[in-house]
Protein backbone atom coordinates (compact mmCIF):
# COMPACT_ATOMS: atom_id res chain seq x y z
CA UNK A 1 0.00 0.00 0.00
CA UNK A 2 1.16 3.73 -0.60
CA UNK A 3 2.92 5.14 2.28
CA UNK A 4 3.62 8.79 1.33
CA UNK A 5 1.95 11.15 0.09
CA UNK A 6 3.11 13.81 -1.46
CA UNK A 7 1.12 17.56 -1.95
CA UNK A 8 0.84 19.34 -4.29
CA UNK A 9 0.66 16.86 -7.32
CA UNK A 10 2.25 19.69 -9.72
CA UNK A 11 3.97 23.24 -9.01
CA UNK A 12 4.77 25.76 -11.39
CA UNK A 13 6.88 28.58 -10.45
CA UNK A 14 9.16 31.49 -11.33
CA UNK A 15 13.41 31.36 -11.58
CA UNK A 16 14.68 32.37 -8.39
CA UNK A 17 11.50 31.71 -6.77
CA UNK A 18 11.18 28.81 -3.80
CA UNK A 19 9.20 25.84 -4.00
CA UNK A 20 7.72 23.95 -1.40
CA UNK A 21 6.32 20.55 -1.46
CA UNK A 22 4.75 18.23 1.58
CA UNK A 23 4.89 14.75 1.88
CA UNK A 24 2.73 12.88 4.25
CA UNK A 25 2.75 9.25 5.51
CA UNK A 26 0.55 6.95 7.63
CA UNK A 27 2.90 4.32 9.93
CA UNK A 28 6.09 5.02 12.05
CA UNK A 29 9.23 5.74 10.50
CA UNK A 30 13.07 5.02 10.68
CA UNK A 31 13.91 7.89 8.07
CA UNK A 32 12.07 9.87 5.59
CA UNK A 33 14.28 10.01 1.99
CA UNK A 34 13.49 12.68 -0.86
CA UNK A 35 14.22 11.93 -4.50
CA UNK A 36 14.18 13.90 -7.64
CA UNK A 37 13.71 12.13 -11.08
CA UNK A 38 14.34 14.09 -14.25
CA UNK A 39 12.20 13.09 -17.14
CA UNK A 40 12.81 9.53 -18.41
CA UNK A 41 15.50 8.95 -16.09
CA UNK A 42 15.93 6.82 -13.09
CA UNK A 43 15.69 8.65 -9.49
CA UNK A 44 18.58 10.40 -7.35
CA UNK A 45 18.51 10.55 -3.71
CA UNK A 46 18.62 13.86 -2.19
CA UNK A 47 18.56 14.08 1.59
CA UNK A 48 17.54 11.54 4.27
CA UNK A 49 16.08 12.80 7.81
CA UNK A 50 16.19 10.43 10.43
CA UNK A 51 13.20 10.29 12.87
CA UNK A 52 15.22 11.68 16.18
CA UNK A 53 16.02 14.81 13.26
CA UNK A 54 13.64 17.91 12.76
CA UNK A 55 15.18 19.70 9.83
CA UNK A 56 18.30 18.77 7.39
CA UNK A 57 20.17 21.19 4.80
CA UNK A 58 21.86 20.11 1.97
CA UNK A 59 22.96 23.14 -0.55
CA UNK A 60 19.18 24.66 -1.22
CA UNK A 61 17.47 21.93 0.08
CA UNK A 62 15.83 22.28 3.07
CA UNK A 63 14.08 19.39 4.56
CA UNK A 64 11.86 19.29 7.96
CA UNK A 65 10.25 16.27 9.82
CA UNK A 66 7.54 16.11 12.37
CA UNK A 67 6.97 12.92 13.29
CA UNK A 68 3.87 14.28 15.05
CA UNK A 69 1.51 15.01 12.25
CA UNK A 70 3.29 12.59 10.34
CA UNK A 71 4.50 14.80 7.58
CA UNK A 72 7.88 16.20 5.62
CA UNK A 73 8.66 18.98 4.04
CA UNK A 74 11.17 19.63 1.17
CA UNK A 75 12.21 23.53 0.26
CA UNK A 76 14.21 24.34 -2.65
CA UNK A 77 15.48 27.56 -2.80
CA UNK A 78 16.50 30.00 -5.84
CA UNK A 79 14.91 27.73 -8.00
CA UNK A 80 16.52 26.87 -11.44
CA UNK A 81 15.62 25.66 -14.48
CA UNK A 82 17.31 22.49 -13.96
CA UNK A 83 15.38 22.24 -10.67
CA UNK A 84 12.62 21.31 -13.39
CA UNK A 85 11.53 17.54 -11.72
CA UNK A 86 9.42 14.84 -10.29
CA UNK A 87 10.34 14.82 -6.72
CA UNK A 88 9.43 12.29 -4.54
CA UNK A 89 9.45 11.66 -0.90
CA UNK A 90 9.90 7.78 0.42
CA UNK A 91 9.65 6.21 4.04
CA UNK A 92 11.98 3.73 5.83
CA UNK A 93 9.37 1.90 8.07
CA UNK A 94 12.05 -0.68 9.45
CA UNK A 95 10.01 -2.90 6.80
CA UNK A 96 13.08 -3.96 4.38
CA UNK A 97 11.91 -1.10 1.69
CA UNK A 98 11.13 2.42 0.97
CA UNK A 99 7.89 2.91 -0.01
CA UNK A 100 7.24 6.05 -2.42
CA UNK A 101 4.44 8.63 -3.01
CA UNK A 102 3.46 9.42 -6.51
CA UNK A 103 5.44 12.93 -6.53
CA UNK A 104 5.00 16.21 -6.79
CA UNK A 105 6.15 17.11 -10.86
CA UNK A 106 8.00 20.92 -10.57
CA UNK A 107 8.53 23.21 -13.55
CA UNK A 108 10.67 25.60 -13.13
CA UNK A 109 9.98 28.76 -15.48
CA UNK A 110 12.50 30.82 -17.32
CA UNK B 1 31.51 3.77 -14.90
CA UNK B 2 27.03 3.21 -14.39
CA UNK B 3 26.56 2.32 -10.83
CA UNK B 4 23.42 0.67 -11.75
CA UNK B 5 22.93 -0.29 -15.21
CA UNK B 6 19.98 -2.70 -16.55
CA UNK B 7 19.55 -3.73 -19.68
CA UNK B 8 17.12 -3.03 -21.92
CA UNK B 9 15.64 0.28 -21.94
CA UNK B 10 13.47 -0.21 -23.94
CA UNK B 11 11.13 -3.56 -24.53
CA UNK B 12 8.07 -3.34 -27.16
CA UNK B 13 6.87 -6.62 -27.53
CA UNK B 14 3.22 -8.24 -27.99
CA UNK B 15 1.00 -9.53 -25.02
CA UNK B 16 1.43 -13.47 -24.16
CA UNK B 17 5.06 -13.32 -25.03
CA UNK B 18 7.90 -13.88 -22.79
CA UNK B 19 10.68 -11.25 -21.23
CA UNK B 20 14.13 -10.37 -18.93
CA UNK B 21 15.43 -7.52 -17.93
CA UNK B 22 18.87 -7.65 -16.34
CA UNK B 23 20.33 -5.29 -13.87
CA UNK B 24 23.95 -5.13 -12.36
CA UNK B 25 25.25 -2.95 -9.66
CA UNK B 26 29.27 -2.53 -9.53
CA UNK B 27 28.97 -0.56 -5.97
CA UNK B 28 29.56 -3.41 -3.96
CA UNK B 29 25.78 -3.34 -2.54
CA UNK B 30 24.34 -6.62 -0.58
CA UNK B 31 20.81 -5.45 -0.98
CA UNK B 32 18.94 -5.17 -4.76
CA UNK B 33 15.27 -4.39 -5.63
CA UNK B 34 12.67 -4.02 -8.62
CA UNK B 35 10.44 -0.94 -8.63
CA UNK B 36 7.48 -0.26 -11.05
CA UNK B 37 6.44 2.89 -12.25
CA UNK B 38 3.25 3.25 -13.75
CA UNK B 39 1.79 5.73 -15.76
CA UNK B 40 1.14 7.98 -13.21
CA UNK B 41 4.56 7.84 -11.62
CA UNK B 42 3.49 5.52 -8.97
CA UNK B 43 6.48 3.35 -7.73
CA UNK B 44 5.65 0.36 -5.98
CA UNK B 45 8.33 -2.01 -4.61
CA UNK B 46 8.07 -5.70 -6.35
CA UNK B 47 10.91 -7.45 -4.83
CA UNK B 48 13.93 -7.49 -2.36
CA UNK B 49 17.36 -9.33 -2.61
CA UNK B 50 20.09 -9.09 0.23
CA UNK B 51 23.06 -11.21 -0.54
CA UNK B 52 21.09 -13.35 -3.26
CA UNK B 53 17.97 -13.98 -0.44
CA UNK B 54 14.50 -12.95 -1.24
CA UNK B 55 13.13 -10.32 0.97
CA UNK B 56 10.13 -9.05 -0.26
CA UNK B 57 7.52 -10.19 -2.60
CA UNK B 58 5.42 -7.62 -2.57
CA UNK B 59 2.03 -9.49 -3.68
CA UNK B 60 3.49 -9.66 -7.50
CA UNK B 61 1.80 -12.10 -9.73
CA UNK B 62 3.79 -15.45 -10.03
CA UNK B 63 4.38 -14.55 -13.46
CA UNK B 64 7.19 -12.52 -12.65
CA UNK B 65 10.07 -14.14 -11.27
CA UNK B 66 13.16 -12.51 -10.24
CA UNK B 67 16.56 -14.69 -9.99
CA UNK B 68 19.92 -13.04 -8.10
CA UNK B 69 22.61 -15.16 -9.46
CA UNK B 70 25.15 -13.42 -7.08
CA UNK B 71 24.49 -10.14 -4.89
CA UNK B 72 25.69 -8.00 -8.06
CA UNK B 73 22.79 -9.08 -10.74
CA UNK B 74 19.73 -9.23 -9.90
CA UNK B 75 17.17 -9.80 -13.31
CA UNK B 76 13.19 -9.99 -13.57
CA UNK B 77 12.14 -12.30 -16.21
CA UNK B 78 7.75 -12.07 -17.35
CA UNK B 79 5.52 -14.75 -18.45
CA UNK B 80 2.90 -14.43 -20.76
CA UNK B 81 3.01 -10.39 -21.16
CA UNK B 82 -0.34 -8.31 -20.32
CA UNK B 83 -0.77 -5.37 -21.19
CA UNK B 84 -1.06 -4.14 -17.98
CA UNK B 85 2.76 -4.95 -17.24
CA UNK B 86 3.47 -1.76 -19.42
CA UNK B 87 5.26 0.66 -17.06
CA UNK B 88 8.96 1.29 -16.52
CA UNK B 89 10.38 -0.72 -14.19
CA UNK B 90 13.50 0.27 -11.98
CA UNK B 91 16.53 -2.04 -10.21
CA UNK B 92 17.85 -0.42 -7.36
CA UNK B 93 20.57 -1.01 -5.29
CA UNK B 94 21.16 -0.47 -1.53
CA UNK B 95 24.00 -0.75 1.34
CA UNK B 96 21.18 -1.45 3.97
CA UNK B 97 21.60 -4.24 5.69
CA UNK B 98 18.36 -6.05 7.72
CA UNK B 99 15.23 -3.90 7.85
CA UNK B 100 17.51 -0.70 7.37
CA UNK B 101 16.87 0.48 3.43
CA UNK B 102 19.44 3.26 3.81
CA UNK B 103 20.01 5.41 0.22
CA UNK B 104 18.82 3.84 -3.02
CA UNK B 105 20.48 4.24 -5.95
CA UNK B 106 18.69 3.71 -8.95
CA UNK B 107 19.33 2.30 -12.72
CA UNK B 108 17.71 4.40 -15.57
CA UNK B 109 14.78 2.04 -15.64
CA UNK B 110 13.65 -0.28 -18.24
CA UNK B 111 9.90 0.74 -20.24
CA UNK B 112 8.25 -2.15 -21.34
CA UNK B 113 5.40 -1.45 -23.96
CA UNK B 114 2.74 -4.59 -24.19
CA UNK B 115 1.00 -4.29 -27.55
Amino acid sequence: SQQGEEDPQALSIQEGENATMNCSYKTSINNLQWYRQNSGRGLVHLILIRSNEREKHSGRLRVTLDTSKKSSSLLITASRAADTASYFCATDAYDYKLSFGAGTTVTVRA
Amino acid sequence: DTAVSQTPKYLVTQMGNDKSIKCEQNLGHDTMYWYKQDSKKFLKIMFSYNNKELIINETVPNRFSPKSPDKAHLNLHINSLELGDSAVYFCASSPGTGSWSGELFFGEGSRLTVL
